[in-house]
């Protein structure tokens, strides 16, 4: 298994660009979430999806979308980039609500 | 929802010791699930233990323990025989059943 894959490692964009993160994971895992990580900030939650076809907002969704239409896949698109979303993010997936969360590798975005 | 706070920005502790790490959770759900992370220097997020909500007894994880008092809705961190390996920064989490939401960390530092 390669567990929860993320691309690109790293980004730099120009503010108003767009892009897309990609994150799969091959552990038929139904809940997946994408966070992004600010210093002194902790993980803070962007979006989620709990199944193929449902997503929903968390914390800090303004400026990203995402859909899900398979279980293995759930990218996560910056509409118009800004330099407020230079951050490292991170995708997850776990099997149902309360269980483990298993993190990829995280993808380092500088946005200038 | 969830709300994690972590109120020690910074912990110091000599090799061997025993450090506690605070975790205070609030959350509307009967049911839920507090997780501990581990993110060392590298960036990759490192699963450390569980405690489910109607779980009686604290979690126990080789030197990773869990002090669970729902009563006070706390979930602390207690890592026995600190080892250098241990420095990083830790995680406190809380889900429901579909969101998962983290602290702010805590920056553990292990001294010799």
């Amino acid at each position: 298994n390669a567990g929860v894959t993320q691309t690109p490692k790293f980004q730099v964009l120009k503010t108003g660009q767009s892009m897309t993160l990609q994150c799969a994971q091959d552990m038929n895992h139904e809940y997946m979430s994408w966070y992004r990580q600010d210093p002194g900030m902790g993980l803070r939650l962007i979006h989620y999806s709990v199944g193929a076809g449902i997503t929903d907002q968390g914390e800090v969704p303004n400026g990203y979308n995402v859909s899900r239409s398979t279980t293995e896949d759930f990218p996560l698109r910056l509409l118009s980039a800004a330099p407020s979303q230079t951050s490292v993010y991170f995708c997850a997936s776990r099997p149902g609500g309360y269980d483990e969360q298993y993190f990829g590798p995280g993808t380092r975005l500088t946005v200038t | 929802a969830q709300k994690i706070t972590q109120t020690q920005p910074g912990m110091f502790v000599q090799e061997k010791e025993a450090v506690t790490l605070d975790c205070t959770y609030d959350t509307s759900d009967q049911s839920y699930g507090l997780f501990w992370y581990k993110q060392p220097s590298s960036g990759e997020m490192i699963f450390l233990i569980y405690q489910g909500s109607y779980d009686e007894q604290n979690a126990t994880e080789g030197r990773y323990s869990l002090n669970f008092q729902k009563a006070r809705k706390s979930a602390n961190l207690v890592i026995s025989a600190s080892q250098l390996g241990d420095s990083a920064m830790y995680f406190c989490a809380a889900s429901g059943f579909q969101k998962l939401v983290f602290g702010t960390g805590t920056r553990l530092l292990v001294s010799p």
